[in-house]
């Protein structure tokens, strides 16, 4: 069936350093891809988004490419700040643009 | 467009009540999604509106939930004879449902204490 799956675990890393945070998934056809991100005390907002194969997703400095060949969605940013400590979901949609199925998400943490 | 709005925010309630929270979805989006989210996992979803018709259910929405969107507006979900494991964030999203504009925006939540 349809899934997502996104990497393990916490991120911990320093201002400035660069992030990577990989998630594949499952789906039939070709869906649109997402990032949510979460901040602290905060309500889900839509970070960044992808539409069709090769389309590259961008906002605050994040960056993520749909790779159809690889069914993977993987977000980077090339340098973090303090500010950007949150959780990240990775939500492709499942049966087409229905319901979205989140990853369990990862807790970012940067350190000045 | 003043976003989706969620009352309560929070909700505390003893085991065995019902109770209800309201979602108001972005005005002109067709699509409105209920989600339930627990302590350091993601979203999960439980149902979905297109227009004032219920499409789809999860497994995870037993007979105590039902939810409902009379005129294509705004949404309401009840929960009845509420237990424990209920307490979590309910979250409501909403979308256009147009190809290449189907993405969700979601409300702050209600977060359910259930004790």
């Amino acid at each position: 069936g349809d899934s997502v799956t996104q990497m393990e675990g916490p991120v911990t890393l320093s201002e400035e350093a660069f992030l990577t945070i990989n998630c594949t998934y499952t789906a039939t056809g070709y869906p649109s891809l997402f990032w949510y991100v979460q901040y602290p005390g905060e309500g889900l907002q839509l970070l960044l988004k992808a539409t069709k194969a090769d389309d590259k997703g961008s906002n605050k400095g994040f960056e993520a490419t749909y790779r159809k060949e690889t069914t993977s969605f993987h977000l980077e940013k090339g340098s973090v700040q303090v500010s950007d400590s949150a959780v990240y979901f990775c939500a492709p949609p499942l049966y087409g643009n229905n319901r979205l199925a989140f990853g369990k998400g990862n807790q970012v943490v940067v350190i000045p | 467009d003043t976003g989706v709005s969620q009352d309560p925010r929070h909700k505390i309630t003893k085991r065995g009540q019902n109770v209800t929270f309201r979602c108001d979805p972005i005005s002109e989006h067709n699509r409105l999604y209920w989600y339930r989210q627990t302590l350091g996992q993601g979203p999960e979803f439980l149902t979905y509106f297109q227009n004032e018709a219920q499409l789809e259910k999860s497994r995870l929405l037993s007979d105590r939930f039902s939810a409902e969107r009379p005129k294509g507006s705004f949404s309401t979900l009840e929960i009845q004879r509420t237990e424990q494991g209920d307490s979590a964030m309910y979250l409501c999203a909403s979308s256009l449902g147009v190809q290449g504009r189907d993405e969700q925006y979601f409300g702050p939540g209600t977060r359910l204490t259930v004790t």
